[in-house]
């Protein structure tokens, strides 16, 4: 059964960092391109960052550019949010999902997410 | 960048009720569209990919139709379970992604 469980978030002062975690189970985690989906309290949802599947192409919303970085780990089998310089607006649900040839590129499998909340 | 827009944006049915929800793209995107379906408190679930393919699963009252810069999606018989919040994606600017604003179902 494929898994994706999130950890990391919590409550951070504007300015400051977090790491978020997803832990995949499964399948061949190596095989996938991998993505951050974010949704604001009440708000749609939003694609942040994927990554390719050995970790050599990566892209982000213009949003987030030059703050977060997206990363595996392959012999782990997690993937990583590296979120610097939070703020307000960073506030959200955040969730990691698959991508899949499969079904053309869709996310076909998501986590349960992961809130983080930026305030003083 | 590759605008999608949802309308209606609120939705009110009944059960039994045929609904369509439709999702306009900016520019063309061929058939690279994805539709998801998310319930309070839940992660997103992908109902229909490739503007019209049913992801495995999904019961066949879900259908998805469009090209170019117009889709729908279509629930012929409304069920209780399906009262949520529609999302279509855009997949033609691959790896780079956008979702439409959303689509709420409530029930009448």
């Amino acid at each position: 059964e494929v898994q994706l469980v999130e950890s990391g978030g919590g409550l951070v002062q504007p300015g400051g960092s977090l790491r978020l975690s997803c832990a995949a189970s499964g399948f061949t985690f190596s095989s996938y391109w991998m993505s951050w989906v974010r949704q604001a309290p009440g708000k749609g949802l939003e694609w942040v960052a994927n990554i390719k599947q050995d970790g050599s192409e990566k892209y982000y919303v213009d949003s987030v550019k030059g703050r977060f970085t997206i990363s595996r780990d392959n012999a782990k089998n997690s993937l990583y949010l590296q979120m610097n310089s939070l703020r307000a607006e960073d506030t959200a649900v955040y969730y990691c999902a698959r991508e899949s040839p499969a079904t053309a590129s869709a996310f076909d499998y998501w986590g349960q997410g992961t809130l983080v909340t930026v305030s003083s | 960048d590759i605008q999608l827009t949802q309308s209606p944006s609120f939705l009110s049915a009944s059960v039994g009720d045929r609904v369509t929800i439709t999702c306009r793209a900016s520019q063309g995107i061929s058939s690279y569209l994805a539709w998801y379906q998310q319930k309070p408190g839940k992660a997103p679930k992908l109902l229909i990919y490739a503007a019209s393919t049913l992801q495995s699963g999904v019961p066949s009252r879900f259908s998805g139709s469009g090209s170019g810069t117009e889709f729908t999606l279509t629930i012929s018989s409304l069920q209780p379970e399906d009262f949520a919040t529609y999302y279509c994606q855009q997949l033609n600017s691959y790896p780079l992604y956008t979702f439409g604003q959303g689509t709420k179902l409530e029930i009448k």
